[in-house]
C-alpha cells in the first residue's frame, strides 16, 4: 500500500516545448501533493504544494507560470513544465500526503521521480 | 526556520564495517524526522522515521537512527554494511505544515 506513481519515468522533449508530469497516489486519497526538484547530486527542493481543488503553493523563486500545476481529483495531480528551456533539464520527484488509511496521519509517500532532459 | 544539516557529503566505507551517517536539525518546534535512501535514477525509499515515543528507531535493511533532542541529531547507523547499501541518503525534517526540508545528502560508497 501507499504507493505513489508518476508519469512518464522520463522525457526527453526540444526546447519551446511543454511537458506535463503525473502524479499519482494508488491507493489513497492525498488532498495535498508536493512538487520536488531534484538537480544532479544534489537534494531535493520543495517546488510548489498541490493542493485538490484550489491553487498550488509556490516556493519563494518557483515561476508559477512556468511550473503550472494541477491538482483536480485526490489521486491526481500533474505538473506542467511550459516553454522548457535546458536549464529545466532536472530529475521532478512528488509526493503525496495521506490523509487516511492506515498509515501515519500526514505521512508523505515520494513518487519515484520523472527525468526531464530538454535539447 | 528549520533546517537539516547532513555533515559529510561522502563516506566511504569498507563492506562488514560499521557506518554512522550525520545529521543534525534546527527548529524552534517539535518535529519529524527521516531518513530516505535513493538509488540512482530513483525515487526516496523511506528507511526510518521518528514521529515520537522511543528514541531509538528501528528501520528497514537493518539501519537504525537515535533522536536526541538535546544535541538535535539523528543519525543514522548500520552495524555492517554490504556493497547493495551504496547511495544516497538523505535526512529530512518535518514540522506541522507538513513541508519536508532536506539535508544536502550524503553519498554511502561500500568498499569490497
Amino acid at each position: 500500500g501507499a504507493v505513489v506513481s508518476q508519469h512518464p519515468s522520463w522525457v526527453i522533449c526540444k526546447s519551446g516545448t511543454s511537458v506535463k508530469i503525473e502524479c499519482r497516489s494508488l491507493d489513497f486519497q492525498a488532498t495535498t501533493m508536493f512538487w520536488y526538484r531534484q538537480f544532479p547530486k544534489q537534494s531535493l527542493m520543495l517546488m510548489a504544494t498541490s493542493n485538490e481543488g484550489s491553487k498550488a503553493t509556490y516556493e519563494q523563486g518557483v515561476e508559477k507560470d512556468k511550473f503550472l500545476i494541477n491538482h483536480a481529483s485526490l489521486t491526481l495531480s500533474t505538473l506542467t513544465v511550459t516553454s522548457a528551456h535546458p536549464e529545466d533539464s532536472s530529475f521532478y520527484i512528488c509526493s503525496a500526503r495521506a490523509t487516511s488509511g492506515e498509515w501515519s496521519y500526514n505521512e508523505q509517500f515520494f513518487g519515484p521521480g520523472t527525468r526531464l532532459t530538454v535539447l | 526556520a528549520q533546517s537539516v544539516t547532513q555533515l559529510d557529503s561522502q563516506v566511504p566505507v569498507f563492506e562488514e564495517a560499521p557506518v554512522e551517517l550525520r545529521c543534525n536539525y534546527s527548529s524552534s518546534v517539535s518535529v519529524y524526522l527521516f531518513w530516505y535512501v535513493q538509488y540512482p535514477n530513483q525515487g526516496l525509499q523511506l528507511l526510518l522515521k521518528y514521529l515520537s515515543g522511543s528514541t531509538l528507531v528501528k528501520g528497514i535493511n537493518g539501519f537504525e537512527a537515535e533522536f536526541n533532542k538535546s544535541q538535535t541529531s539523528f543519525h543514522l547507523r548500520k552495524p555492517s554494511v554490504h556493497i547493495s547499501d551504496t547511495a544516497e541518503y538523505f535526512c529530512a525534517v518535518r514540522s506541522g505544515t507538513y513541508k519536508y526540508i532536506f539535508g544536502t545528502g550524503t553519498r554511502l560508497k561500500v568498499l569490497a
